[in-house]
């Protein structure tokens, strides 16, 4: 069974601190991995999608990595704020199906 | 381009009622998924198209659930009858075709969420 992990499933730090969120998949056939923010109560918003042959994707003061070979995604959040807060997802395409990931829930104290 | 459009955002209907949710996705996108997301759960696929066409249901849960996709604009997603452990947010999501699929993410809606009394 293909399975996406994310450790810690909760995090809490203060602001301005850089952090880095995990994320471990069992199948490395994958197409893409993409990464997602749910705010409560809202639907999800994409952050970051990283394609097979990539290594990394950078936006603003996120990058996230992808290490096939190991079965592994990191999202790294640098100068932390409280808008940060939220919950992260880390979501596996192998073929057309998602997997997503159990979800960070990030809570960046002010 | 507005994104995933869903509709209604909120349902709360009585036990039995039949509920039907509504998705529109992306233009050109020529997959569509509904999910269903618990806390206990978390996100559960429950059908996905491809051109229109149901291509793997086997997450819906039961016969009481039936998802359509009359055309490539509109989906819907079916309750008939609701129960109360039908109470969840469901999510659609689009994404483009198999060839240029690996350059495109997914885009969810902003989900519907059903509360089942």
């Amino acid at each position: 069974k293909q399975e996406v992990t994310q450790i810690p499933a909760a995090l809490s730090v203060p602001e301005g601190e850089n952090l880095v969120l995990n994320c471990s998949f069992t199948d490395s056939a994958i197409y893409n991995l993409q990464w997602f923010r749910q705010d409560p109560g809202k639907g999800l918003t994409s952050l970051l999608l990283i394609q097979s042959s990539q290594r990394e994707q950078t936006s603003g003061r996120l990058n996230a990595s992808l290490d096939k070979s190991s079965g592994r995604s990191t999202l790294y959040i640098a100068a932390s704020q409280p808008g940060d807060s939220a919950t992260y997802l880390c979501v596996r395409r192998g073929n057309e199906k998602l997997t997503f990931g159990t979800g960070t829930r990030l809570t960046i104290i002010p | 381009d507005a994104g995933v459009i869903q509709s209604p955002r909120h349902e709360v209907t009585e036990m039995g009622q039949e509920v039907t949710l509504r998705c529109k996705p992306i233009s050109g996108h020529d997959y569509l998924f509904w999910y269903r997301q618990t806390m206990m759960r978390g996100l559960e696929l429950l059908i996905y198209f491809n051109n229109n066409v149901p291509i793997d249901d086997s997450g819906m849960p039961e016969d009481r659930f039936s998802a359509k996709m009359p055309n490539a604009s509109f989906s819907t997603l079916k309750i008939q009858p609701s129960e109360p452990r039908d109470s969840a947010v469901y999510f659609c999501a689009s994404s483009p075709g198999q060839r240029i699929m690996l350059n495109y993410g997914y885009t969810f809606g902003s989900g519907t969420r059903l509360t089942v009394v």
